[in-house]
């Protein structure tokens, strides 16, 4: 199974909106709402910010959103504030228990 | 305070064994979908195994299929990673990761700070 497909970086300047687009298939994506997103900041561990799609745990910032369309899943930050530099990964289901879950490439956002 | 706390890293020759291990507080690991998941130097994130709850359902990552065991121990509240046949691909921070209690592909919650594996000769 393929990693999912993310940009490599995004970038935006204080207060602006940037989303984050993650690629899979029609065998993963595309067929469970079962997307997770993480943020991870530099020498620490991933934080969950968004699961099954659009779900977000209990406090993390309502400027962090996400959504599906097809095989492909995205990541809105609006309001993009300093503290929002990391990486961000997206994970989905990959279809079977024997596949587990898949992970995106990863998308270094920079606050400019 | 709900944490997990990894140990057993370190430098190994390939072809040598390592075992990991995560220590849960807070939370059962038992009652728990339980991942490890690693990170090589400079890159993202790969899922390498999950130890489902009751019934010791394990899955691995194609990966490490026949080399890693994933298991628990329920009276030390702890999660294992024995590590076989080393290769210089495993050369990772390892991290355990609490899943979903309906399962791991939900969301996982609750992250170590991870421990370091480097396979060199």
């Amino acid at each position: 199974q393929s990693a999912l497909t993310q940009p490599a970086s995004v970038s935006g300047s204080p207060g602006q909106s940037i989303t984050i687009s993650c690629t899979g298939s029609s065998s993963d994506v595309g067929s469970y709402n079962l997307v997770s997103w993480y943020q991870q900041h530099p020498k620490k561990a991933p934080q969950l910010i968004i699961y099954e799609v659009i779900k977000r745990p209990s406090g993390i910032s309502s400027r962090f959103s996400g959504s599906k369309s097809g095989n492909t899943a995205s990541l809105t930050i609006s309001g993009l504030q300093a503290e929002d530099e990391a990486d961000y990964y997206c994970c989905s289901y990959g279809g079977d228990t024997t596949v587990g879950v898949i992970f995106g490439g990863g998308t270094k956002v920079t606050v400019l | 305070e709900v944490q997990l706390v990894e140990s057993g890293g370190g430098v190994i020759h390939p072809g040598g064994s390592l075992r990991l291990s995560c220590a849960a507080s807070g939370f059962t690991v038992s009652s728990n979908y339980m991942t490890w998941v690693r990170q090589a130097p400079g890159k993202g994130l790969e899922w390498v195994s999950v130890l489902y709850t009751g019934d010791h359902t394990t899955y691995y990552a194609d990966s490490v299929k026949g080399r890693f065991i994933i298991s628990r121990d329920n009276s030390k509240n702890t999660l294992y990673l024995q590590m076989n046949s080393l290769r210089v691909e495993d050369t990772a921070l390892y991290y355990c990761a609490r899943g979903d209690i309906r399962g791991y592909y939900y969301g996982m919650d609750v992250w170590g700070q991870g421990t370091t594996v480097t396979v060199s000769s």
